[in-house]
């Protein structure tokens, strides 16, 4: 069984800090790594992809995957109030007319201005 | 910038009945997908579509479901008969090619099975 495996939170981080959210997954045959935000009752968004080892930056975000560990994570530095949403790591395959995503249950994230 | 769109935001039916979902993929995209999701519960693949045909489906995608894309734009989901467990989120999302490219996520329809 596909897993990915986040934990449900909420984490809750003071306005101005670094968020860290984690994610494992089972595959190793997963190639492309996705986080999403999503507010509540609202659909998921994409925050950032990686596909290769190593840190990834983009803005405020960081994206690190170990494909060895099976792990990858998601710092938001300068965390904001509008930050504070659930945050689904998902990962898919790579090529094929399929790559569907499997997705974790999220982890809720709460900035405390 | 474009986006995946879906009709209705919300749909309210009895059980039984039958429900079709419509999403208009982003243009120049060739890879379609529905997924759910369950209130309080991760988002679930359902389906994914190419070439005017399914690709893979999960075990949720049973005889009741099945998707079309009647036009050049628009790719729907239709629930033959519903049952109250179907009550959830239905994301449309839509990927460029072929490779990892990203998946967009529509608005989603909210179904509501009583």
């Amino acid at each position: 069984q596909k897993e990915v495996e986040q934990n449900s939170g909420p984490l809750s981080v003071p306005e101005g800090a670094i968020a860290s959210l984690n994610c494992t997954y089972s595959d190793r045959g997963s190639q492309s790594f996705f986080w999403y935000r999503q507010y509540s009752g609202k659909s998921p968004e994409l925050i950032m992809f990686i596909y290769s080892n190593g840190d990834k930056e983009d803005g405020r975000f960081t994206a690190q995957l170990n494909k060895a560990s099976q792990y990858v994570s998601l710092l938001i530095r300068d965390s904001q109030p509008s930050d504070s949403a659930t945050y689904l790591c998902a990962y898919g395959g790579y090529g094929g007319a399929t790559n569907k995503l499997i997705f974790g249950t999220g982890t809720l994230l709460a900035v405390q201005p | 910038e474009p986006e995946v769109t879906q009709t209705p935001s919300h749909q309210v039916t009895q059980m039984g009945q039958e429900v079709i979902l419509r999403c208009v993929p982003i243009s120049n995209h060739l890879y379609f997908y529905w997924y759910r999701q369950i209130l309080g519960q991760k988002v679930e693949f359902l389906v994914s579509f190419y070439n005017n045909e399914i690709s893979e489906k999960s075990e949720i995608f049973d005889d009741q479901f099945s998707v079309e894309r009647p036009d050049g734009s628009n790719f729907t989901l239709k629930i033959r008969s519903t049952k109250l467990e179907d009550s959830a989120m239905y994301f449309c999302a839509s990927k460029a090619s072929g490779g990892a490219d990203t998946q967009y996520f529509g608005p989603g329809t909210r179904l509501t099975v009583l």
